[in-house]
């Protein structure tokens, strides 16, 4: 079993719907990050999470550190948000990431 | 500011032969990482830099690979014998230092196909 576990691994919305991610880790994290990959492979950093909640424009990120689970949504989507969204943990004092597999995100004009 | 750069953007190799990717991290980041990443999954961590010494290496696939920071900016990943497996996206990040949770910002990686 993957330590990063996310679902769905592809989404298809239409533009406009609310778009919900989710991400559960199996390990004790001391951050959760959620980056998001366009076709080509730049990877940005959208949230870096250890507690509660962060929003960013149409971004919202939250994590409940009990359930080991986070969701990431996108409120009113649009084509241009079409893309590979991905959670990754850092463990602990590691400095490195652990990823998920990612969830393919296309959003249909 | 200057983004992580990494060349070359893409490698086409036999199999058998020795690859170097290199990666510029941002200016004053002290920690430096290797992921790899197959088509259709998502990032696997290599190996990290803190400074100029190897802070963990355990995400070496085996001894054909090793990286180097000599001088803790500009890193080195060197593949030895590369096989057909090699192939895949080589992503360099950096950060401020790797302790205290400072975020990670990646570079566009080298795209490397061994034929």
């Amino acid at each position: 079993k993957n330590e990063v576990e996310q679902s769905p691994q592809n989404l298809t919305a239409q533009e406009g719907e609310f778009i919900t991610i989710n991400c559960s880790y199996s390990v004790g994290i001391s951050a959760l990050h959620w980056l998001q990959q366009h076709p080509g492979g730049g990877i940005v950093s959208l949230f870096m999470l250890s507690s509660g909640k962060k929003k960013h424009g149409r971004l919202i990120a939250t994590i409940n550190i009990q359930e080991k689970h986070s969701s990431l949504h996108i409120t009113a989507s649009h084509p241009r948000d079409s893309a590979v969204y991905i959670c990754a943990v850092r463990r602990g004092s590691q400095g490195n990431l652990i990823f998920g597999k990612g969830t393919k995100l296309s959003v249909k004009p | 500011g200057a983004g992580v750069s990494q060349t070359p953007s893409n490698k086409v190799t036999e199999k058998g032969k020795y690859v170097e990717l290199r990666c510029d991290p941002i200016s004053g980041h002290t920690a430096l990482y290797w992921y790899r990443q197959s088509l259709g999954q998502g990032p696997e961590f290599l190996i990290y830099f803190q400074g100029t010494g190897a802070a963990d290496d355990s995400g070496l696939p085996n001894d054909r690979f090793f990286a180097v920071r000599p001088e803790g900016s500009v890193s080195t990943l060197k593949i030895q014998r590369t096989e057909r497996g090699d192939s895949a996206v080589y992503l360099c990040a950096s950060s401020l230092t790797s302790s205290g949770g400072y975020e990670q910002y990646f570079g566009p990686g080298t795209r490397l196909t061994v034929t």
